[in-house]
């Protein structure tokens, strides 16, 4: 099993705003890493570290984090974040990485 | 432009061995830790194995110790992954990442991602 928790299925609104959450012990000590991942294709960064989006990455993209949680926020979802969401960061012991289940974003 | 592609992936029989390659062009490799990451079929993201630049630190999943070794040729622009005693369970696409950081043991923020290559373990 996973040491970072998220919800398997999230939805939301076009337009509206998602937060999509990572739970997890090690996060009270190392930032948490997001992923998008579009059907057959391998997975691209989104949004890493205290606060830094890749380049090409659309400002509607956040990070934020307290305590051992860890939040993506999506301002305004757009169809073309359908996707699936995966958080990382290390385990609890800090020697070995780990990702989360993943979240499967419906925007309606 | 970074480019990594994988090769190496197939149908073994359970107990069996193949070795992954990646290779990467468009940086340069041997200032970046690498990592493998897989997924198997309808299922999320595990982290495999990761390796310094230099190739003298690795990092295993406890799930894959003892069978799967991750290695790096960073004269031929080439990071590999042997897999032993290959079980049913073994079975998703592997995809080689590369850190998006320079100098330092992989930190899992995978900025560039292969297309991946498929491993079967069935008989």
């Amino acid at each position: 099993s996973s040491e970072l928790t998220q919800d398997p299925t999230v939805s939301v609104a076009l337009g509206q705003t998602v937060r999509i959450t990572c739970r997890g012990d090690s996060l009270g000590s190392y930032y948490a890493t997001w992923y998008q991942q579009k059907p057959g294709q391998a997975p691209i960064l989104v949004f890493y570290g205290h606060n830094n989006r890749p380049s090409g990455i659309p400002g509607r993209f956040s990070g934020s984090s307290s305590g051992n949680t860890a939040s993506l926020t999506i301002t305004g979802a757009q169809a073309e974040d359908e996707a699936d969401y995966y958080c990382n960061s290390r385990d609890s012991s800090g020697n070995h990485l780990v990702f989360g289940g993943g979240t499967k974003l419906t925007v309606l | 432009e970074v480019q990594l592609l994988e090769s190496g992936g197939g149908l073994v029989q359970p107990g069996g061995s193949l070795r992954l390659s990646c290779a990467a062009s468009g940086f340069t490799f041997s200032s970046y830790a690498m990592s493998w990451v897989r997924q198997a079929p309808g299922k999320g993201l595990e982290w495999v194995s990761s390796i310094s630049g230099s190739g003298g630190s690795t990092y295993y999943a406890d799930s894959v110790k003892g069978r799967l070794t991750i290695s790096r040729d960073n004269s031929k622009n080439e990071l590999y992954l042997q897999v032993n005693s290959l079980r049913a369970d073994d079975t998703a696409v592997y995809y080689c990442a590369k850190d998006l950081f320079s100098g330092y043991d992989s930190r899992g923020v995978f900025d560039s991602w292969g297309q991946g290559t498929l491993v079967t373990g069935s008989s």
